[in-house]
């Protein structure tokens, strides 16, 4: 089973900071890494697929990179709507795996 | 607009079994595989499964292979996860989610599932 963990485990951060999670993966998974937001008694929402993919209706200010074992989340001039846990999800090998979650605060 | 719509919160005895549906709308259901998801209280997200609807097919996380039960029903474009021999362990959310490849690209609202005697 592929582990993956993210970095940090919580970040409290200023309006219009630049936010940066990192997610790695314990082998290599190609591009097959998925990043979710989660606010508290919500569902998951996909914001980023395959590495670095947008999805249609999320900001721009939310982007990703990396391959292999060794991927980035992004969030430019972080808003106050943006607090919330991220999680990265690879789905490069069965079964797949999730991240442990970071933690989002606003200062 | 594609939904994925669940059932309601349930309460379990220990040893129980609990089913829980997903109904979608939307889009081609047998063109999508499944994901199931859980999130017990305080803690993150942990993958279980998936159902490729058009072939009945499933995988699992070796830690529900024998518990789990994903099936779906075309006719009614719905999915469902039944979990059997429940434990105060699996008092979670349960969630499933259309796989856009492998990504979960649209959630159902969660399913509350409470074990207790």
């Amino acid at each position: 089973e592929i582990v993956l963990t993210q970095s940090p485990d919580f970040q409290s951060v200023t309006p219009k900071e630049k936010v940066t999670i990192t997610c790695r993966a314990s082998q290599t998974i190609g591009s097959n890494l998925h990043w979710y937001q989660q606010k508290p008694g919500q569902s998951p929402k996909i914001l980023i697929k395959y590495a670095s993919q947008s999805i249609s209706g999320v900001p721009s200010r939310f982007s990703g990179r990396g391959s292999g074992t060794d991927f980035t989340l992004t969030i430019n001039s972080l808003e106050a709507e943006d607090a919330a846990t991220y999680y990265c999800h690879q789905s490069s090998s069965l079964p797949f795996t999730f991240g442990p979650g970071t933690k989002v605060d606003i200062k | 607009q594609v939904q994925l719509v669940q059932s309601g919160a349930e309460v379990k005895k220990p040893g129980a079994s609990v089913k829980v549906s997903c109904k979608t709308s939307g889009y081609r259901f047998i063109a999508h595989y499944i994901q199931w998801v859980r999130q017990a209280p305080g803690h993150g997200l942990e993958w279980m499964g998936w159902i490729d609807p058009n072939s009945g097919g499933t995988n699992f996380a070796p830690k529900f292979l024998g518990r789990v039960t994903l099936t779906t029903d075309t006719s009614n474009t719905s999915a469902y996860m039944e979990l059997s021999r429940v434990t105060y362990d699996d008092t979670a959310e349960y969630f499933c989610a259309r796989a856009g490849g492998g990504a979960g690209d649209f959630w159902g609202q969660g399913t509350r599932v409470t074990v207790s005697s």
